[in-house]
């Protein structure tokens, strides 16, 4: 089973709204992973976790946070977005991190629109 | 520079023919592993194929084939007998050494015929 899952599927939010997005794996994988998403666009990294430790922050604004509550859940939290925050958000997990031979699997991602 | 190149923004294939598509990448590391994701319209990112630098022979996944040309740093993605639901973006990857990040091609647009 290789399966990432991730709620909502789709988030619509104002502003000045405040959400989170979930995402969750049951492969007793030990690493945690954040992508955003522009349209026509590569993911690009937002946070690694490693055995719910945050090891990568790639200079996120502090409008997002990440929280790892356990090793099987990861959480997105969303706070005063900027309408060029939407965009779609891919949760990924692996065994490891440092480790060339493992892949990332990711989940079928939350499309995020800021209004 | 960058460090993986897919050199093909889109492509137009027949329906049942095969596709070959192109990545070049760059690394002085000796060990790396190469990764293709194909992701349709609905947004998932779906894990296809892996070659580790060190593997020799090229890595094989049902109709999808790594061809994994270390001196010429490349590794094309070959689907055999394309279907219409291969039609999807796909994009190439590469993690190195001990990295946690994984680094992603720009992708190619594949469109499948009938």
């Amino acid at each position: 089973d290789t399966e990432v899952t991730q709620t909502p599927k789709h988030l619509v939010m104002g502003m000045t709204n405040k959400k989170s997005l979930k995402c969750e794996q049951h492969m007793g994988h030990r690493a945690m992973y954040w992508y955003k998403q522009k349209a026509k666009k590569p993911p690009e990294l937002m946070f690694v976790y490693s055995y719910e430790k945050l090891s990568i922050n790639e200079s996120v604004p502090s409008r997002f946070s990440p929280e790892c509550p356990n090793s099987s859940l990861l959480n997105l939290h969303l706070h005063a977005l900027q309408p060029e925050d939407s965009a779609l958000y891919l949760c990924a997990s692996s065994r490891e991190t440092s480790d060339y031979t493992d892949t990332q699997y990711f989940g079928p991602g939350t499309r995020l629109t800021v209004l | 520079a960058q460090k993986i190149t897919q050199t093909q923004p889109g492509m137009f294939v027949q329906e049942k023919e095969a596709v070959t598509l192109d990545c070049t990448y760059d690394t002085s590391d000796q060990s790396y592993g190469l990764f293709w994701y194909k992701q349709p319209s609905s947004g998932e990112m779906i894990f296809l194929i892996y070659q580790g630098s060190y593997d020799e022979q090229n890595a094989t996944e049902g109709r999808y084939s790594l061809n994994f040309q270390k001196a010429r740093k490349s590794a094309n993605l070959v689907i055999s007998a394309s279907q219409l639901g291969d039609s999807a973006m796909y994009f190439c990857a590469m993690r190195e050494g001990q990295d946690d990040k994984i680094i992603f091609g720009k992708g190619t647009r594949l469109h499948i015929l009938p």
